[in-house]
């Protein structure tokens, strides 16, 4: 199983919702990231947890919140969005050593903030 | 901080050669990546170079020179499929940093 599985595909929430995206990996994989992909741009890295613990923040402002409840599920919290928040959020994982160790990524969920 | 480049577009003919130049610098160097992805879809893995020299996968192959900061993947034997972005990532500047900086990604267009 190489998968990592994200949903939902599709959310479309107002300004003052709250939602929360998740991610599920089985490959025991202990890193695992959030990446932010605006259109025709690359993905930007905004948290990496490696062994459940968050180790990189990319100055992501606190209306995004990670939260990574064991070794293979990590959450994204939403809450007071932004219209220019809307993108594809990305979510990958990769063994936590050092070497040829490629990031996984899932399908990504499309987020409209309305 | 990371500074990538990397050619916005690129066309070629099925059956053809394409070459995809990528150049950086960096703060810090531990592995250089090249991903695929079609449009709407997650990136997928291609490449992985962190000594100097080519890397070779079947029709693709990567190549990387430490000391020019320089990257290219060559994509061999075009197929209409490889129609796609193609991102050049380095990891950086820890082995265990885990933290992956994309170039803008060039965009490649197979004609028959």
């Amino acid at each position: 199983d190489t998968e990592v599985t994200q949903t939902p595909k599709h959310l479309v929430m107002g300004m003052t919702n709250k939602k929360s995206l998740k991610c599920e990996q089985h490959m025991g994989h202990r890193a695992m990231y959030w990446y932010k992909q605006k259109a025709k741009k690359p993905p930007e890295l905004m948290f990496v947890y490696s062994y459940e613990k968050l180790s990189i923040n990319e100055s992501v402002p606190s209306r995004f919140s990670p939260e990574c409840p064991n070794s293979s599920l990590l959450n994204l919290h939403l809450h007071a969005l932004q219209p220019e928040d809307s993108a594809l959020y990305l979510c990958a994982s990769s063994q936590a050593r050092q070497g040829a160790n490629e990031a996984f990524f899932g399908q990504g969920t499309r987020l409209t903030v309305v | 901080g990371q500074n990538i480049d990397q050619p916005t577009e690129m066309t070629a003919t099925e059956g053809a050669i394409v070459q995809i130049n990528c150049t950086y610098q960096t703060s810090g160097f531990n592995g250089l990546f090249w991903y695929q992805q079609h449009a709407g879809e997650a990136p997928t893995f291609l490449s992985y170079n962190v000594l100097d020299g080519l890397e070779e996968k079947g029709r693709f192959s990567s190549f990387l020179s430490r000391s020019k900061g320089y990257s290219y993947l060559l994509l061999k034997e075009l197929q209409m499929k490889d129609s796609a972005s193609y991102l050049c990532a380095v990891r950086g500047p820890r082995a265990r940093d885990y933290k992956l900086s994309f170039g803008a990604g060039t965009t490649v267009t197979v004609r028959a």
